[in-house]
């Protein structure tokens, strides 16, 4: 067990929804990574939040956006949905202190999300 | 840019035979790299990582991983392969640019052991 959560477990939902994918980090991890694991593009890097502030950005569509709240939990919103977001998702969490090589992430165990 | 190569989509090995996956890397900079392990419908699980210090790496499970800038390769290997490292492997390299973190994946390599 890593320590991050995410909720859900599995989402189904349709086409044109919008759903909302949830992260608490490990205990005083500051920062919150998104990843998407999809059979064509693999595991790629969509955004990064730390200690509430986004701080990278990565192969996130515009219809995605995420926030990380003052008790550091974060969550993805994914809007307009089409059946190509169907993948499944990762938050991972690192204790995120600026100037340190050590700064390991944690993968939280992933949202599966079907989009019929 | 920085990216990682895994150069084999899959390994077939028998149990108690050693396991070897392959893995490049290209950096412009002394990356940190990595190596997880997913099982089926599992997260992902850090096996061990390299972040410049001693260039031979023991992880987690017996598996070990010896980082060679002159070949640019990090390989993943384990002496003797056990059934319950059937699973798949990610080869990964960190940015490290202010407080950017992102990992970057390689498309993973799929092993199976074989009994």
């Amino acid at each position: 067990d890593s320590g991050v959560t995410q909720t859900p477990k599995h989402l189904i939902t349709a086409t044109g929804q919008r759903v909302t994918l949830r992260c608490s980090p490990r205990s005083g991890d500051l920062s919150v990574y998104w990843y998407q694991q999809s059979l064509d593009q693999g595991l790629q890097f969509l955004i990064q939040y730390y200690n509430g502030e986004e701080r990278a950005k990565g192969n996130i569509l515009e219809r995605f956006s995420a926030q990380q709240f003052p008790d550091l939990h974060s969550e993805l919103n994914l809007s307009s949905l089409e059946l190509g977001d169907s993948a499944l998702y990762f938050c991972a969490s690192s204790a995120g202190v600026t100037g340190t090589s050590t700064d390991t992430q944690y993968f939280g165990p992933g949202t599966r999300l079907t989009v019929l | 840019a920085q990216s990682v190569t895994q150069l084999d989509s899959h390994v077939s090995v028998s149990e108690g035979t050693p396991v070897l996956l392959r893995c490049n890397y290209s950096s412009s900079y002394s990356p940190s790299l990595f190596w997880y392990v997913q099982h089926p419908n599992k997260g992902l699980q850090l096996l061990l990582k390299y972040t410049s210090a001693a260039t031979l790496v023991k992880g987690i499970n017996g598996f070990e991983a010896e980082f060679k800038k002159s070949e640019t390769s990090f390989h993943l290997t384990k002496p003797s392969a056990h059934m319950s490292d059937a699973a798949e492997y990610f080869c990964v390299v960190r940015l490290f640019s202010g407080s950017a973190r992102q990992l970057t994946f390689g498309s993973g390599t799929q092993l199976t052991v074989l009994p």
